[in-house]
């Protein structure tokens, strides 16, 4: 059974810090990672598509890495500010059925 | 441009009542998938068509439950003799494609209450 796990679950973080948080996912038969944003009352929202070893995107303050030998990926947000308040889902692309396994998402809550 | 539409936003349904679910992906997006999260849980994957077709319907939760698109376009989410444990948000998603690249555009949703 392909697994997905996020960790946090949650994660308080005051304004202005930076912070981390990890999607772990299958190393074998490895073809993409994505990362989406969803935030309440609104659409998940596609952040990265991740699909080589030691890969390092951004968009803004957010960036993220990839390591598929080892199964896993870290989003990093930089200098956290409110708007980032919300739920960050990774996504491993099954290639057999073109299926994405979500994980449970982390929580992102930023205080003023 | 136009994104993903949903409809209807929020639905009550008697429990043994058919619902219908609609969804109205991008123009031009031929691949289009059905999500659902159920309360406290994350996102349950249900069924995917490249154009009209869904070649693995074994996503859907039960034989209650059944998808169709037509002209490529515009697809419905029919759960027949609601049960209370099909309350959920359901969300429709749609790509430009199949392959792993393609980022999912996602709608906003459908929140059916069973009571």
């Amino acid at each position: 059974i392909l697994n997905v796990e996020q960790s946090p679950q949650s994660l308080h973080v005051q304004e202005g810090d930076s912070t981390n948080f990890t999607c772990s996912f299958p190393s074998s038969n490895f073809y993409a990672l994505h990362w989406y944003r969803w935030e309440t009352a609104k659409s998940p929202e596609a952040l990265f598509v991740m699909t080589l070893n030691g890969d390092e995107k951004k968009k803004g303050r957010i960036s993220a890495t990839l390591n598929t030998k080892e199964g896993y990926s870290y989003l990093y947000i930089k200098g956290s500010q409110p708007e980032d308040s919300a739920t960050y889902l990774c996504a491993f692309f099954v290639d057999s059925n073109y299926q994405l396994i979500w994980g449970a998402g982390t929580k992102l809550i930023i205080k003023p | 441009g136009a994104g993903v539409s949903q409809s209807p936003s929020n639905k009550v349904t008697e429990k043994g009542k058919d619902v219908e679910l609609r969804c109205d992906p991008i123009s031009g997006h031929t691949a289009l998938y059905w999500y659902r999260q159920s309360l406290g849980q994350g996102l349950e994957f249900l069924i995917y068509f490249q154009g009209n077709s869904a070649p693995d319907k074994s996503g859907l939760p039960s034989d209650r439950f059944s998808a169709e698109r037509t002209g490529g376009s515009v697809s419905t989410l029919t759960i027949q003799r609601t049960q209370q444990e099909d309350s959920a948000v359901y969300l429709c998603a749609s790509s430009k494609g199949l392959a792993f690249s393609y980022e999912q555009y996602f709608g906003p949703g459908t929140r059916l209450t069973v009571t």
